[in-house]
């Protein structure tokens, strides 16, 4: 089955610091990632959709300028929290997809990534 | 703008039990619908999809229905045991490049 790896798994870092987060797409290429954010109890919150080799798609209220994704490859996506306040601590978790595929192994998530702003 | 609604509050379980989780949608009927298995600080896993033309679909202990007409997928676990407990989502398609939409998930306790 599909695999995608997320790193790192939890970070904790100064308010006003960046943060990378990695996914990537072990054995399938992944045309489409997307990024969520998830806060206690809540349902997963989608940030962005990246197509690799274009510009992220942002959903309405998330700032492009502060979420920066790339999506250089096939088989990699990231997302830069830059200036991170500690309202940007979440639980951030990457989907990937390769069409096809997903009505046998649905959408693809990575373990998530537990961002703690101090 | 389609909505979905899963009991919010936890379903609580003897094991050897049925579990039967809930999952209503509020407003277009989508071309499938599909079920995740949440564990606590972990991304969610894919368990099952269904299509709008399947009345069910079955998975080892899992079955799945879906009721156009109710607005309604049913997700049961037959033969619960507590490695079953998690929480449990449900999503559908937007209309549009892949996106889902997501239930906020119901926790389910398989008690011993």
């Amino acid at each position: 089955g599909a695999v995608v790896s997320q790193h790192p798994s939890w970070v904790i870092c100064k308010s006003g610091t960046s943060v990378k987060i990695e996914c990537r797409s072990l054995d399938f290429q992944a045309t489409t990632m997307f990024w969520y954010r998830q806060f206690p109890k809540q349902s997963l919150m989608l940030m962005a959709t990246s197509n690799e080799g274009s510009k992220a798609t942002y959903e309405q209220g998330v700032e492009k300028d502060k979420f920066l994704i790339n999506h250089a490859s096939l088989t990699l996506s990231t997302l830069t929290v830059t200036s991170a306040h500690p309202e940007d601590s979440s639980f951030y978790i990457c989907s990937a997809l390769s069409p096809g595929t997903a009505h046998r192994y649905g959408y693809t998530f990575g373990s998530g990534t537990r961002l703690t702003v101090v | 703008s389609q909505k979905i609604e899963q009991n919010s509050e936890a379903l609580n379980i003897q094991e050897g039990k049925t579990a039967t989780l809930t999952c209503n949608y509020t407003n277009y009927s989508p071309a499938y619908l599909q079920w995740y298995r949440q564990d606590p600080g972990r991304g969610p896993v894919f368990l099952l999809l269904i299509r709008e033309n399947e009345k069910e679909k079955r998975k080892e202990r899992l079955k799945v229905t879906f009721d156009t007409t109710l607005k309604q997928s049913l997700f049961h676990i037959t033969a619960s045991q507590p490695a079953d407990s998690a929480t449990y989502l449900c999503a559908l398609p937007m209309d549009s490049n892949y996106q889902l939409i997501w239930g906020a998930g119901t926790k389910l306790i398989i008690k011993p």
